[in-house]
C-alpha cells in the first residue's frame, strides 16, 4: 500500500498569514496514463470532508484562489496564501493512483 | 445540485450484518464511479470499496475482502454496502463519494456502524 505521510499534524496560523501542508508519499503517484492522482480535502468542525484540490494543482469548482496546490512524484504541498477563520478544519492529502486509495492522517489548523 | 444520501447504520454485534444503502441524485449516476469510505478517530480517513460506472472492479481494501460487498441500480440511482462478519473494528462513520476528476468529488454526510456487543 502506498503510505501518505502529512507535516504537520497540527498548525497554529495567525489570521492573514500563509499556512503549508506537506504530504509525501511512499511511492511515484505518477499513473501509468500521465497523471498524478494526488487530491487535497478539507475537513471542517462537524462537516464532511470536501474536495479542494485534485491531480497536484487544479483548485475544484467554488474552492477559494487562496488556495494551491503543488508537487509531482512523491512530493506535494498545499498552501494557503491568506488563513481566514473558515479555513479552521483538518486537511487531508489523498492518492488514487494505485489500489488501495490512500489518506495521509490529516493536518489540523487552528488560528492561534 | 449533487445529493448524497446514505443510510442503514446502526448498532450490530460483532459477526451481524448491515446493508447501507446511498441515494444519489443531481447528476448522471449510471456514468458515475462510486465508493464507499469511513471514518474513524482511531483509523482516520480509510477507502473501503469501489464500483466503477463501466467495466472492472469491484474493489476493496483487504480489510474488508471477502466480507463487504458493494453493487449499484442504476434505475434507482442508489449505491449499497453490504457488510457481514462486522467486527469491532468496522465501526465508524461511513460515507458514500463520488467520483470524477481521478478524486473524490462529492461526499455525503455519512451514516454511523456501531459494531459492539
Amino acid at each position: 500500500d502506498i503510505v501518505m505521510t502529512q507535516t504537520p499534524l497540527s498548525s497554529p496560523v495567525t489570521l492573514g498569514q500563509p499556512a503549508s501542508i506537506s504530504c509525501r508519499s511512499s511511492h511515484s503517484l505518477v499513473f501509468s496514463d500521465g497523471n498524478t492522482y494526488l487530491s487535497w480535502l478539507q475537513q471542517r468542525p462537524g462537516q464532511s470532508p470536501r474536495l479542494l484540490i485534485y491531480e497536484i494543482s487544479n483548485r475544484f469548482s467554488g474552492v477559494p484562489d487562496r488556495f494551491s496546490g503543488s508537487g509531482a512524484g512523491t512530493d506535494f504541498t498545499l498552501k494557503i496564501s491568506r488563513v481566514e477563520a473558515e479555513d479552521v478544519g483538518v486537511y487531508y492529502c489523498l492518492q488514487l493512483t494505485q489500489f488501495p486509495y490512500t489518506f495521509g492522517q490529516g493536518t489540523k489548523l487552528e488560528i492561534k | 445540485e449533487v445529493q448524497l444520501v446514505e443510510s442503514g447504520g446502526g448498532l450490530v454485534q460483532p459477526g451481524g450484518s448491515l446493508r447501507l444503502s446511498c441515494a444519489a441524485s443531481g447528476f448522471n449516476f449510471r456514468t458515475s464511479g462510486m465508493s464507499w469510505v469511513r471514518q474513524s478517530p482511531g483509523r482516520g480517513l480509510e477507502w473501503v470499496s469501489e464500483i466503477v460506472a463501466g467495466v472492472g472492479g469491484p474493489y476493496y481494501a483487504d480489510s474488508v475482502k471477502g466480507r463487504f460487498t458493494i453493487s449499484r441500480d442504476n434505475s434507482k440511482n442508489t449505491v449499497f454496502l453490504q457488510m457481514n462478519s462486522l467486527r469491532v473494528e468496522d465501526t465508524a462513520l461511513y460515507y458514500c463519494v463520488k467520483e470524477r476528476l481521478g478524486s473524490f468529488e462529492n461526499w455525503g454526510q455519512g451514516t454511523l456502524v456501531t459494531v459492539s456487543s
